[in-house]
């Protein structure tokens, strides 16, 4: 089993529609959460932190649950700028960060 | 303030070269890290400095890999001699010591590595 777990995709959306992509992790000894976003041969950048029962931060909200090791990313109202893969990142520490294979969003007018 | 930089973008190397990479963190950022993406598969740690100590190299494939951070400011990769498996995207990425529990990491744009 893979330690850090997402939605293959991609998910084709059109614009203004709402997505999630979910993501599970294999230890449940992981302190920090995150959500990177990578675009096209660029360098991956943090979207978001999910450090205990989730965040919100404008169309884009991240949710963890602990019992299941679980998190998701929610994006409402899409934009042709969202599209991009997003990157499930979790953190134990005394480790490095462990990436999931992430997930390709593509957003259409 | 400038981000994570590396040097190349991009190298394009035969089977048996050396190649080294490198990277200038983030000023004033103590943590340096290194990762690698092989084709098809996710992002994976290959080691980590505080200042110009190897904390953990626990990532390194083998042997023909060699990391250093003389001074504790920018570091170097070395792959020697270069094998086709090790045709990737190398990232490089730094954090501040005060926020090592968030460890919030900054990456720089990556060197694509192509060994033929």
């Amino acid at each position: 089993r893979k330690e850090v777990e997402q939605d293959p995709g991609p998910f084709n959306v059109p614009e203004g529609a709402t997505v999630a992509f979910n993501c599970t992790y294999s230890n449940s000894a992981s302190q920090s959460f995150f959500w990177y976003r990578q675009d096209c041969r660029k360098e991956p950048k943090l979207l978001m932190s999910v450090y205990s029962s989730g965040n919100e931060d404008g169309r884009f909200t991240a949710q963890l649950n602990r019992a299941s090791q679980y998190i998701s990313l929610l994006i409402r109202d899409s934009k042709l700028s969202d599209s991009a893969t997003y990157l499930c990142v979790v953190y134990q520490a005394g480790t490095a960060l462990i990436f999931g294979k992430g997930t390709t969003l593509s957003v259409s007018s | 303030e400038a981000g994570v930089t590396q040097f190349p973008s991009h190298s394009v190397i035969e089977k048996g070269q050396t190649v080294t990479l490198r990277c200038d963190p983030i000023s004033g950022h103590d943590n340096l890290y290194w990762y690698r993406r092989v084709m098809g598969k996710e992002i994976k740690f290959l080691l980590h400095f505080v200042k110009e100590s190897k904390q953990d190299e626990s990532g390194m494939p083998n042997n023909r890999f060699l990391a250093e951070r003389t001074g504790g400011t920018y570091s170097t990769l070395k792959v020697q001699p270069a094998e086709l498996e090790d045709s990737g995207v190398y990232f490089c990425a730094s954090s501040h010591p005060g926020r090592a529990y968030k460890n919030i990491q900054y990456f720089g744009a990556g060197t694509r590595l192509s060994v033929l």
